[in-house]
């Protein structure tokens, strides 16, 4: 079973940020919080990860609670392409183990 | 630079037979793991190998197989196919060995059917 949770889905308008909420309730203290993204007949493809610190990067921003039980991925400004299901992903010893995915829709 | 590739794409196999998928990861990248992606279950860590050595395994029957060979490409291998094994197999490269501080590259995975 997943160990992480996520929205079914989330819609935005293009242009606007998006936040996408993760829960991980049981996360442990050394496994990272990954974020991957996939589109139809497509594998995932990795978005940002990190430990505790927020981070940063072109594709996206990753803010960290305090105590790492939630996550929420930012795209500054998103457009149609960044419409995909978003993995919330927490990668231990037991390989990255993803959550069920955000279905995330972009209105024109 | 390539990136991951595998092979076949597409996959139609009759119940009690095996299957065989390959993985060539992108080039100079030595960890591959492979993930079951089916409606169901979403997403489920299968196995990893580095420099030809299973790191670890996921919580699937000993049906489910694996190798990594000298130049990096892996093949995983499913016998006696049952219905429950359609799904979309994914395979991952990654420089470093784990996937808890690394990025990892996803193929387009091979849709198998099992019917």
């Amino acid at each position: 079973d997943a160990k992480t949770t996520q929205p079914n889905s989330m819609e935005s308008n293009e242009e606007e940020p998006v936040h996408l909420p993760c829960n991980h309730s049981t996360i442990s203290g050394t496994d990272y919080i990954h974020w991957y993204r996939q589109l139809p007949s497509q594998g995932p493809e990795y978005v940002i990860h990190g430990l505790t610190s927020n981070v940063n990067n072109r594709m996206a921003s990753l803010a960290i609670a305090e105590d790492r039980k939630s996550s929420t991925l930012i795209l500054h400004r998103a457009t149609l392409r960044d419409a995909a299901v978003y993995y919330c992903v927490e990668g231990g010893a037991d390989g990255l183990t993803f959550g069920k995915g955000t279905h995330l829709i972009i209105q024109p | 630079k390539a990136g991951v590739t595998q092979t076949p794409r597409y996959l139609i196999k009759t119940r009690g037979q095996q299957v065989t998928l390959s993985c060539s990861p992108i080039s100079g990248h030595r960890s591959v793991s492979w993930y079951q992606q089916t409606p169901g279950q979403g997403l489920q860590f299968l196995f990893e190998y580095f420099s030809e050595t299973q790191r670890n395994k996921g919580n699937f029957p000993g049906r489910f197989s694996g190798r990594q060979f000298s130049n990096s490409r892996s093949e995983m291998n499913v016998s006696t196919l049952e219905l429950g094994d359609s799904a979309l197999y994914l395979c991952a490269s990654s420089l470093l060995p784990g996937t808890v501080n690394t990025e990892a590259f996803f193929g387009q995975g091979t849709r198998l059917t099992v019917v």
